[in-house]
């Protein structure tokens, strides 16, 4: 099946940095991506839409200055942390739509995930 | 809006007893549901979904689940648990009849007992 990959897997960085997180689907074209924050032990939160070419769509609550999110092209899909604290940190994950013949045969597949630690 | 619960956070089964995982869901259009299941500090994996056409749905690793409307339910079940289905569950539901927004259940660990 389709696979996306999230780079890095794990990083830990300092109050005041910021920080990159890659999402790429390695097999197929993704005009859509999806960001989500998974904090321990508690279900994910959709973060943001993604659309290449496009500005996100944020959902309610989720700080657009803060999340920079930028789907630059078909494959590829990031998101920046800007000036991270310590209540950042957390599992962001991301997904990405593969469309279908029809709006119920499209299927969503989800990275591997990345744990961001600020110190 | 849509919403999803599932019924007990934790649930601990017997190896070779029946797994039953709970999930409801509101919706004011017929939604898609999905259940995805998440390995400690991995991305998740999508079990089985529906969409449309029969309402018991096979899914992987031999997990089944059944679309009630009636009910609004989804539950999961497996037959006969085994030691690697250990993990986090999670119950999801589209917003509408597509995957723009897909809205997550809190999630039911599942602990399997030798």
């Amino acid at each position: 099946g389709a696979v996306v990959s999230q780079h890095p897997s794990r990083v830990i960085c300092k109050s005041g940095t910021s920080v990159k997180i890659e999402c790429r689907s390695l097999d197929f074209q993704a005009t859509t991506m999806f960001w989500y924050r998974q904090f321990p032990k508690k279900s994910l939160m959709l973060m943001a839409t993604s659309n290449e070419g496009s500005k996100a769509t944020y959902e309610q609550g989720v700080e657009k200055d803060k999340f920079l999110i930028n789907h630059a092209s078909l494959t590829l899909s990031t998101l920046t942390v800007t000036s991270a604290h310590p209540e950042d940190s957390s599992f962001y994950i991301c997904s990405a739509r593969v469309p279908g013949l029809a709006g119920w045969q499209d299927t969503q597949y989800f990275g591997p995930g990345t744990r961001l630690t600020v110190l | 809006a849509q919403s999803v619960t599932q019924l007990g956070s934790h649930v601990s089964v017997s190896e070779g007893a029946l797994v039953l995982l709970r999930c409801n869901y509101s919706s004011s259009v017929p939604p898609y549901l999905f259940w995805y299941v998440q390995y400690p500090n991995q991305g998740l994996q999508l079990l089985l979904k529906y969409t449309t056409g029969a309402t018991l749905v096979k899914g992987i690793n031999g997990f089944e689940a059944e679309f009630k409307k009636s009910e609004t339910s989804f539950h999961l079940t497996k037959p006969s648990a085994h030691m690697s289905d250990a993990a986090e569950y999670f119950c999801a539901v589209s917003l509408g009849n597509s995957y723009d927004k897909v809205i997550f259940g809190p999630g039911t660990s599942l602990s399997v007992i030798p």
